[in-house]
């Protein structure tokens, strides 16, 4: 069993629709958890992190948490063709972040 | 402000080859060092971390050595490159305790051939 798990997609939103990117996680250790957006031949960029159970909302962005499910999610509100990139979820543990193998997200305008 | 700098953008290296990626980290102190590799259409895979000077924590057996000989620098070196080394490496840094995230260097897309 693979330690952060994504469903690889793709994933095909229309604009100005929800995006809802999964992760689940099987080390019940972990203790935060990251959002990473990574556009094609680039380096990935942090979006978000929680690390307590519920959600948390930046902008556009919603990043949810259940430790108990050992699950994580990100919801993208109004999405945009800008937002079209592999989503990678990330879990902390001690001194390491390990990453799943991202899920690829396209918004159809 | 904190940035990290990778070097270089791209290498194209015949099998057999050494190697020599360097990250280094201005603007922060003792710093968590990281590198990952990212084959392609996959998900990023620890290879080495650093907590500290000379300090090395290995995930995976393979054909790749990590060094720290100073405070904000880390250096990726191999002996003799395979054709499975080939992919996108990345380095990362991270302030020790901080509960926010990693931050990417701007990676190297290494082919071996």
């Amino acid at each position: 069993q693979k330690e952060v798990e994504q469903n690889s997609g793709p994933l095909s939103v229309p604009e100005g629709a929800i995006a809802s990117l999964n992760c689940t996680y099987s080390d019940r250790g972990s203790q935060s958890f990251f959002w990473y957006r990574q556009y094609s031949g680039k380096s990935p960029e942090l979006i978000m992190f929680i690390y307590s159970n519920g959600d948390k909302e930046d902008g556009r962005f919603t990043a949810q948490l259940n430790k108990a499910s050992q699950y994580v999610s990100l919801l993208i509100r109004d999405s945009q063709p800008s937002d079209s990139a592999t989503y990678l979820c990330a879990a902390q543990r001690a001194q390491k972040l390990v990453f799943g193998q991202g899920t690829r997200l396209t918004i159809n305008p | 402000s904190q940035t990290i700098h990778q070097w270089p953008a791209t290498l194209v290296q015949p099998v057999g080859s050494p190697l020599s990626l360097e990250c280094t980290v201005e603007g922060t102190s003792n710093p968590n060092l990281y590198w990952y590799r990212q084959a392609a259409g996959r998900g990023l895979q620890l290879l080495f971390y650093s907590v500290g000077i000379g300090q090395i924590s290995s995930e995976v057996p393979q054909n790749l050595s990590a060094s720290r000989p100073q405070d904000r620098q880390f250096i990726l070196s191999s002996k003799k490159l395979l054709l499975s080394d080939s992919g996108f490496y990345l380095c990362a840094w991270r302030k020790v305790q901080a509960t926010y995230g990693y931050t990417f260097g701007s990676g190297t897309r290494l082919t071996v051939v």
